[in-house]
């Protein structure tokens, strides 16, 4: 099946790190994505990793997976008041072409 | 390089009335997919537009169509609309070559629909 599951809310402090985790449910996604979507805003492509990778990062950001237990975290360094938005991961299941999303997490970042 | 452009961006309309949406994908890119965004449903996946041709399409009601012209660019239809069909609807397009990659999509801004 195709299901994605998230936390709904995070919060964090200022320069702190932040830690969101997804779980999904079809073996055959060859990429996973992180989304991010600001207010009135669509969605912008954060990160990415292949499914046959266990870790991958790009500057602040650091993406982790775990194959075997289907889970996928994003962890953002020093958290800025600018990174509060909410954030999706998604997959791309088999060669559909389509992204089933999770819920989304919505990371506030307190000053 | 332009983004991917949504017109109108907000739209108010009926219950039972009809409502036609447009994407303008990025010079190049021929695929169009289409995902509707709701507080209670989150985002969830429409269809898919490649070559004028549906590729691939999510669980909705046959009110929901859509198509693609041949310069890429791709309208979605509503019919009979409904309260429950509020919601923002976004358009992503992509290079999408046939066959297994990665594959990223491009998001426009979205069409805020208001049925009353």
């Amino acid at each position: 099946g195709e299901d994605v599951e998230q936390s709904l809310f995070l919060s964090v402090r200022e320069g702190d790190s932040s830690v969101i985790n997804c779980t999904y449910t079809d073996s055959s996604s060859t990429y996973l994505y992180w989304y991010k979507q600001e207010p009135g805003a669509g969605l912008q492509l954060l990160t990415y990793i292949f499914s046959n990778m266990d870790m991958k990062q790009d500057q602040r950001l650091t993406v982790l997976l775990n194959k075997k237990d289907k889970h996928l975290s994003l962890r953002i360094a020093d958290t800025q008041t600018g990174d509060s938005a909410i954030y999706f991961c998604a997959e791309v299941p088999g060669n559909t072409g389509k992204l089933i999303f999770g819920q989304g997490t919505t990371l506030q970042v307190k000053p | 390089k332009a983004g991917v452009t949504q017109t109108p961006r907000y739209l108010i309309k009926t219950r039972g009335q009809q409502v036609t949406l447009s994407c303008s994908p990025i010079s190049g890119h021929r695929s169009v997919s289409w995902y509707q965004q709701t507080p209670g449903q989150g985002l969830q996946f429409l269809f898919e537009y490649f070559s004028e041709t549906q590729r691939n399409k999510g669980n909705f009601p046959g009110r929901f169509s859509g198509r693609q012209f041949s310069n890429s660019r791709s309208e979605m239809n509503v019919s009979t609309l409904e309260l429950g069909d509020s919601a923002l609807y976004l358009c992503a397009s992509s290079l999408r070559v046939a066959g297994v990659g990665y594959n990223e999509q491009f998001f426009g801004p979205g069409t805020r629909l208001t049925v009353l």
